[in-house]
């Protein structure tokens, strides 16, 4: 069975700086890998995917993602925060055609000013 | 905006009561995954639904089941509700098929008092 460990329950950082929100993964087969971002009172928004093709995925709004088999990671990064980043972020796995999701226990990040 | 909707945003039940849950899935869309997210917590996989037949369950009792129309919206039930039945519930819209992605509705928030 997939699944995915987000290893920080929150992340904080300042406007301006780096962003780094660390996932791993466990799965059988080739996986399919996704962040998502939840703002307050919103739904689930696809930043990003990575589907066997390029490791180094880029998304919406400036983040990527590397998938690192040897390392069984796929951490997001985004190199200079904005304000509007602050949500809660979600790496998902999934092995095929989007049947059992499995989602990370979420990442809330906060942007200082 | 994803064109995946959700009715009713918000919902109160009595303990021991059914809800009707509904979703329209995105145009061009042919599947939709139903999620409970608890407080706190990351979505949990309650099933999916494709050609009108049931796809994939996750871990969930029965009196948790689903239906999938000729026009491919679907709604959820859940019979006998409890408290910890209280949650946001996602619905999420995908084409059957490798490497799509899943367009997530803005969930039914549940409380069962």
């Amino acid at each position: 069975a997939q699944s995915v460990t987000q290893l920080d329950s929150h992340v904080s950082v300042s406007e301006g700086t780096p962003v780094l929100l660390r996932c791993n993964y466990s799965s059988s087969y080739s996986p399919s890998l996704f962040w998502y971002v939840q703002h307050p009172n919103k739904g689930l928004q696809l930043l990003l995917k990575y589907t066997s093709a390029a490791t180094l995925v880029k998304g919406i709004n400036g983040f990527e993602a590397e998938f690192k088999k040897s390392e069984t990671s796929f951490h997001l990064t985004k190199p200079s925060a904005h304000m509007s980043d602050a949500a809660e972020y979600f790496c998902v796995v999934t092995l095929y055609n989007n049947n059992d999701m499995r989602f990370g226990a979420g990442t809330r990040l906060t942007v200082k000013p | 905006e994803t064109g995946v909707t959700q009715s009713p945003t918000h919902l109160i039940k009595t303990r021991g009561q059914q809800v009707t849950l509904r979703c329209s899935s995105q145009s061009g869309h042919n599947t939709v995954s139903w999620y409970q997210q608890a407080l706190g917590q990351g979505p949990q996989f309650i099933f999916q639904y494709y050609r009108e037949e049931e796809n994939g369950r996750g871990n969930f009792p029965p009196r948790f089941s689903g239906l999938q129309f000729p026009n491919y919206s679907s709604e959820l039930n859940v019979n006998a509700l409890e408290l910890d039945d209280s949650a946001l519930y996602l619905c999420a819209s995908s084409y059957q098929g490798l490497n799509t992605e899943a367009f997530f509705g803005q969930g039914t928030r549940l409380t069962v008092v």
